[in-house]
């Protein structure tokens, strides 16, 4: 099961792009990406999956190297409201099924 | 709002004592799973369940239980309460048993304080 390492926190300031970048080095190769943000007492919600090299929605792009043991949640011009902590999740049909969390990202937006 | 319902929102009872949360999936998604989160940890998953059938069973202590019904609704049971219980347990669906296919929808928790 492939383990994941997030940094703890990170800050930014209101506009700025944000790039939070999680470690899978054991990543399978059926194992897809995940991206998750959560809000204090709320439940986590789904940002962009990806499987390799750059996946683009309209809040986030995900950016994975060709060795897939990294990928990188970009998050352009953040607001306020983008404070939350951010989780990757890698998965796949090789797996265990034991979607497991990490310890997450917690991102602070200041003013 | 996710599509996914969890009841009860709060529920505070006694060490020793059982509760049952309930989970219903968003319509068609066939995959359900619990997760548990303490005061400022992270998402601890405990089990998943696929069209009734266990899938995947997390870090869940022996205390606790779970099932999936034929409506695709389901239950966690917790039994002989400990104050470490108290967490907020949160549901979530899928339409496919893993998340290749599909991201997860969670509601928005129940939250057990034991006293």
């Amino acid at each position: 099961l492939a383990k994941t390492t997030q940094p703890i926190s990170m800050d930014s300031y209101e506009g700025q792009e944000v790039n939070i970048t999680c470690s899978h080095n054991n990543i399978a190769t059926n194992d897809y990406i995940t991206w998750y943000q959560q809000f204090p007492s709320q439940g986590p919600r789904f940002i962009i999956q990806g499987y390799k090299t750059k996946v683009t929605n309209e809040v986030a792009s995900l950016f994975i190297p060709a060795d897939r043991k990294s990928s990188t949640l970009s998050l352009p011009r953040v607001s306020l409201s983008d404070t939350a902590v951010y989780y990757c999740l890698v998965g796949g049909m090789d797996s265990s099924y034991k979607l497991i969390f990490g310890s997450g990202t917690r991102l602070l937006v200041r003013p | 709002d996710s599509g996914v319902t969890q009841t009860p929102k709060h529920l505070i009872t006694a060490t020793g004592q059982r509760v049952t949360l309930r989970c219903s999936p968003r319509s068609g998604d066939l995959s359900v799973y619990w997760y548990q989160q303490s005061l400022d940890q992270g998402l601890q998953f405990l089990i998943q369940y696929y069209n009734g059938e266990e899938r995947a069973k997390g870090n869940i202590l022996e205390r606790f239980s779970a099932q999936q019904f034929p409506d695709l609704h389901s239950e966690l049971n917790l039994s002989s309460l400990e104050l470490g219980d108290s967490a907020l347990y949160f549901c979530a669906s899928s339409v496919a048993s893993d998340v290749n296919t599909g991201e997860l929808f969670f509601g928005e928790g129940s939250r057990l304080t034991v006293l």
